[in-house]
């Protein structure tokens, strides 16, 4: 299958700063992606998702300003925490898929820990 | 509108023992149905999934799911549970057509295998 590669896959950072994780399609070129966020032992929670090209749509509740999200290239989308704080740590996946009518390959995720 | 409703937070068998995941979904149109695996710290791993066809599907690692529409369910079986399979289980389900292709996931399903 395809892969989706994420980075890094851990990353604790100070409060107040900035963190971007990068997701990157291997072997295929990715016309969306889709972030999510995991909470300790509940489900994924769709963040958003990017079209190459174009801005992000974001879930209802999901802070724009906080989550910035770059989708330029079909191989690259970034995730950019701004001024991170300990309620952002969580753990974040991205998804990826090729057409609009094919299967979404899953990134291994990033820890994130905020202190 | 979807929803996915997995039947235990938390399952445990015995190493060779039947392993059975119970999902069921709420979907206004025809879905596509999709179990995922996840180990600690890791992204989401494609079990298996329904799109069309034939109504029993067979995944990796000797994992099946039967789609019952009359029951709205997209349960998980494995014959003969081994240590490896102990992990948290996610049922998704997404409209089969249009381009919408959001992931509507279950809170998941624990599995610990007892040796």
């Amino acid at each position: 299958g395809a892969v989706v590669s994420q980075h890094p896959s851990w990353v604790i950072c100070k409060s107040g700063t900035s963190v971007k994780i990068e997701c990157r399609s291997l072997d295929f070129q990715a016309t969306t992606m889709f972030w999510y966020r995991q909470f300790p032992k509940q489900s994924l929670m769709l963040m958003a998702t990017s079209n190459e090209g174009s801005k992000a749509t974001y879930e209802q509740g999901v802070e724009k300003d906080k989550f910035l999200i770059n989708h330029a290239s079909l191989t690259l989308s970034t995730l950019t925490v701004t001024s991170a704080h300990p309620e952002d740590s969580s753990f974040y996946i991205c998804s990826a898929r090729q057409g609009w009518n094919t299967e979404a390959f899953f990134g291994q995720g990033t820890r994130l820990t905020v202190v | 509108a979807q929803s996915v409703t997995q039947l235990g937070s938390h399952v445990s068998v015995s190493e060779g023992a039947l392993v059975l995941l119970r999902c069921n979904y709420s979907s206004s149109v025809p879905p596509y149905l999709f179990w995922y695996v996840q180990y600690p710290n890791q992204g989401l791993q494609l079990l298996l999934k329904y799109t069309t066809g034939a109504t029993l599907v067979k995944g990796i690692n000797g994992f099946e799911a039967e789609f019952k529409k009359s029951e709205t369910s997209f349960h998980l079986t494995k014959p003969s549970a081994h240590m490896s399979d102990a992990a948290e289980y996610f049922c998704a389900v997404r409209p089969s057509g249009g381009s919408n292709y959001k992931l509507t996931f279950g809170k998941g399903t624990l599995l610990t295998v007892n040796p």
